[in-house]
């Protein structure tokens, strides 16, 4: 199983669309999770973090399964301006103790 | 403001060329890292430091090498040795480093695109 694995997508949803993002994880002693959100040729760019009671931001909602090693992030009312590639990163273990490990992302495409 | 400045944006090397990419950051974060993004792929960690004097390897450390003389500047440098150098470099700090079970989120500078000429 690999570390942090997303659907790549993309998904293609019309503006006002509810869309939900999956991301399963295999280290069972994480703790740190987060979504990311990186535009094209960009840099990612800190979302939201990920609570163990769930969280909201606005529009956006993040969720956490311990018990099946999964985390979603659902987008509300999607916006042209959502269109973008949505990154899970999680910790995890390996030569350099605790570092995030990112997924390759989930790519949304919101249109008109 | 503050933020994460890295230099330049675009960068090309020549065969047997070493370069040095810049990454400077007025946080005042105790951790700095660089990571690597190939098209489609995921963030790769090459080297993190956690306190100025430190830093240690990645996932993929072989052909890059880095210094942490000041706790606002962590620069990469990309040898000769690395052979496939062509990538989008990424520079993030967070406000303190990696722990095993927990982790502050990093905030990224805008990256630099290394070329081979």
């Amino acid at each position: 199983r690999k570390e942090v694995e997303q659907d790549p997508g993309p998904f293609n949803v019309p503006e006002g669309a509810t869309v939900a993002f999956n991301c399963t994880y295999s280290n069972s002693a994480s703790q740190s999770f987060f979504w990311y959100r990186q535009d094209c040729r960009k840099e990612p760019k800190l979302l939201m973090s990920v609570y163990s009671s769930g969280n909201e931001d606005g529009r956006f909602t993040a969720q956490l399964n311990r018990a099946s090693q999964y985390i979603s992030l659902l987008i509300r009312d999607s916006k042209l301006s959502d269109s973008a590639t949505y990154l899970c990163v999680v910790n995890g273990h390996g030569g350099s103790q605790g570092n995030l490990i990112f997924g390759k992302g989930t790519k949304l495409s919101v249109k008109p | 403001d503050g933020g994460i400045t890295q230099s330049p944006k675009y960068l090309f090397r020549k065969e047997g060329q070493n370069v040095t990419l810049s990454c400077e950051q007025n946080l005042n974060h105790d951790a700095m890292y660089w990571y690597r993004q190939d098209p489609g792929q995921g963030l790769r960690l090459i080297y993190y430091s956690q306190i100025v004097n430190d830093f240690q390897k990645g996932d993929i450390a072989e052909g890059y090498s880095v210094s942490r003389e000041k706790k606002e500047s962590f620069p990469l440098t990309v040898t000769s040795a690395q052979k496939n150098p062509t990538a989008f470099y990424l520079c993030a700090s967070s406000v303190q480093g990696l722990l095993r079970y927990s982790n502050q989120p990093q905030h990224f500078g805008d990256g630099t695109r290394l070329s081979i000429l």
